[in-house]
Formats: structure tokens, C-alpha cells, sequence
């Protein structure tokens, strides 16, 4: 069955200092990957997706996230963050083939402090 | 263009009422799912329709839970008659394509059994 773990339920950094978001997930076939953010009062919104090609994927706001099939890992990654990156972010899959349900992290909660 | 949306966004029922929430997809998206967030959870998924067919229903709870779309437009979720562990936060999203396409989410409703 397949699983998505994301290692730290909070992160608290410092404005404009990087951030790392890990997630790894477990399947026995191919899978897409993605992030979606959740800001207070809102709706789930994607930051970007691994589809297939180039292993680093871009997506809005200045995130990327890196593709590793060895270590089926797919951390989330900002270089400068700001105090409006403050949300919650999910790692989420779909296997290749599937219907296109999504199966969840538990979540990380991003806090930027001033 | 307007999102998902759900009604209403909050609902506080004692146990053994029942309970029917409501989701607007994005004009177009023929696929619409339900997914459920208990406290302290990840996200799990609950049921995918195609248009107005029930198309993968293996994350609904139990029989308790119903859930229709009428013509392949909007679509309710029901809890009849609700328990405490039906609390939680529900949400729906849609997309047009199904293999790795975005899912566009709503806010979400917050249901309380109490």
C-alpha cells in the first residue's frame, strides 16, 4: 500500500533563511508526486508536481523540490522564505494509473518569525 | 473564473443528526472528489466521481455516508445519522484530467459532532 511520511509535523525558521520540508513516500509502482499549501481560512493549493522528466521541479512562490527515486524521496526546498509562507504544507501521490486520488502526508506546519 | 466551493463552511450537529454538505466544482471538471482531514490526521480520500458515476468509493467510512452528483454538476456528501468520529474538516476538489492532473480544492467544511 502506498504511504507518504513527512518527518517534521513543525518548522519554525527565521525569515529569509532556507527551509527543507522532507517527504518520503512508499510504493510498489510509479508514482506522481506534489505539494499543495494551505494557508489559514483557505483551500488546499498546488506549489508544484513531479509528473516524469527533469528530477527538480519548480513551482509558484519560489519553492522547488527534488525527485530522488532511490531514496523515493521528495523534499520541499525555498532558498529565502517570508513571513507569508507561514501555512501548512502537504506531500501527496497518485499512482500512475490510478483513478487520481491523492494519498496524503500528515502535513508540516511552516512558521516564519520576523 | 470561480474555484471549488463548499457549503456551508462550518456545522455543528449533536450525534445521530444528520448532516449533508455541499460541493461546487470548477465549471467543466468532470472529476470531483471528497477527501476528509480528522483532527491530528492526514488527509485521506474518500470518493471520486466521473461526471455523475461513482468511480472509486473505497475510502467512504461506512454506510453511513452518501454521496451523489446530480447531473454531473455539483455534488453532496450526507452523514446519516452522524457519530462523534465523523468530526473533522471535508473537503473537495476538482480537475479535469485524471492521470496527474491538478485537483483544485475548496476551503473545506468543519464539521463538529458533538
Amino acid at each position: 500500500a502506498q504511504s507518504v511520511t513527512q518527518l517534521d509535523s513543525q518548522v519554525p525558521v527565521f525569515e529569509e533563511a532556507p527551509v527543507e520540508l522532507r517527504c518520503n513516500y512508499s510504493s510498489s509502482v510509479s508514482v506522481y508526486l506534489f505539494w499543495y499549501v494551505q494557508y489559514p481560512n483557505q483551500g488546499l493549493q498546488l506549489l508544484l508536481k513531479y509528473l516524469s522528466g527533469s528530477t527538480l521541479v519548480k513551482g509558484i512562490n519560489g519553492f522547488e523540490a527534488e525527485f530522488n527515486k532511490s531514496q523515493t524521496s521528495f523534499h520541499l526546498r525555498k532558498p529565502s522564505v517570508h513571513i507569508s509562507d507561514t501555512a501548512e504544507y502537504f506531500c501527496a501521490v497518485s499512482e500512475r494509473g490510478s483513478q487520481g486520488n491523492l494519498i496524503f502526508g500528515k502535513g508540516t506546519k511552516l512558521s516564519v518569525k520576523p | 473564473e470561480a474555484g471549488v466551493t463548499q457549503f456551508p463552511s462550518h456545522s455543528v450537529i449533536e450525534k445521530g443528526q444528520t448532516v449533508t454538505l455541499r460541493c461546487d466544482p470548477i465549471s467543466g471538471h468532470d472529476n470531483l472528489y471528497w477527501y476528509r482531514r480528522v483532527m491530528g490526521k492526514e488527509i485521506k480520500f474518500l470518493l471520486h466521481f466521473v461526471k455523475e458515476s461513482k468511480q472509486d468509493e473505497s475510502g467512504m467510512p461506512n454506510n453511513r455516508f452518501l454521496a451523489e452528483r446530480t447531473g454531473g454538476t455539483y455534488s453532496t456528501l450526507k452523514v446519516q445519522p452522524a457519530e462523534l468520529e465523523d468530526s473533522g474538516v471535508y473537503f473537495c476538489a476538482s480537475s479535469q484530467a485524471r492521470l496527474g492532473g491538478e485537483q483544485f480544492f475548496g476551503p473545506g467544511t468543519r464539521l463538529t459532532v458533538l
